[in-house]
């Protein structure tokens, strides 16, 4: 059985550019949620998306949006990179809106030069 | 709105020896509480979450945690630990309105040492 599965696994791209990232929630979850984490520090909650809505939102400006598709899977998209959005991005996946069973994938490594 | 203080950045301990990693946190609310474990370029794994009942909760590969209500803690702990125990370990809180948005600490590493 598939866990969460994230591609890329690592990506360099120039200030100002777009990005688009990609995850597929573990087989019969249906919630997935966004994590940045900094070097040296602990995740930060983007976004969670649940029957193709956003339903939560942390802290960050509105270059950071989502999607997410029928079949459950969801994109991070990041316009107007600046250096300080290098970062791994998680990608966490759950069975509901009320589950704490969070399943996370291996992160996409973004490099912003 | 909640928070998590993840008391020491870094572990050291010998193999065999028992550790301890603290963990505080603040809310205004109910919490659930959780520890992950994250090993070099991957992502994290859950060691154990205590959602209510009992506040010693088990968890995977010898972990335990013990949920202090009154010291807001949720200290993490291992009688014996194993070389392959070396890694980055996460706190993490949440409230029952916000099942997908957990606050995590800053993270500790542990390095267990022959």
């Amino acid at each position: 059985d598939a866990g969460v599965t994230q591609s890329p696994t690592h990506l360099i791209k120039t200030r100002g550019q777009q990005v688009t990232l990609r995850c597929s929630p573990k087989s019969g979850h249906d919630t997935v949620s966004w994590y940045q984490q900094a070097l040296g520090q602990g995740p930060q909650f983007i976004f969670q998306y649940y029957e193709e809505e956003e339903r939560q939102r942390g802290n960050f400006p509105d270059r950071f949006s989502g999607h997410q598709f029928p079949n459950y899977s969801s994109e991070l998209n990041v316009n107007a990179l600046l250096l300080g959005d290098s970062a791994l991005y998680l990608c966490a996946s759950s069975l509901s809106l009320a589950d704490y069973g969070y399943t996370f994938g291996s992160g996409t490594r973004l490099t912003v030069v | 709105a909640q928070s998590v203080t993840q008391l020491d950045s870094q572990v050291p301990v010998f193999e065999e020896a028992p550790v301890e990693l603290r963990c505080n946190y603040s809310s205004s609310v109910s919490v659930y509480l959780f520890w992950y474990v994250q090993y070099p370029n991957q992502g994290l794994q859950l060691l154990l979450k205590y959602l209510s009942g009992s506040t010693l909760v088990k968890g995977i590969n010898g972990f335990e945690a013990e949920f202090n209500k009154s010291q807001t803690s949720f200290h993490l702990r291992k009688p014996s630990v194993h070389i392959s125990d070396t890694a980055e370990y996460f706190c993490a809180v949440t409230t029952n309105t916000n099942a997908g948005k957990s606050t995590f600490g800053d993270g500790t590493t542990l390095t267990v040492k022959p």
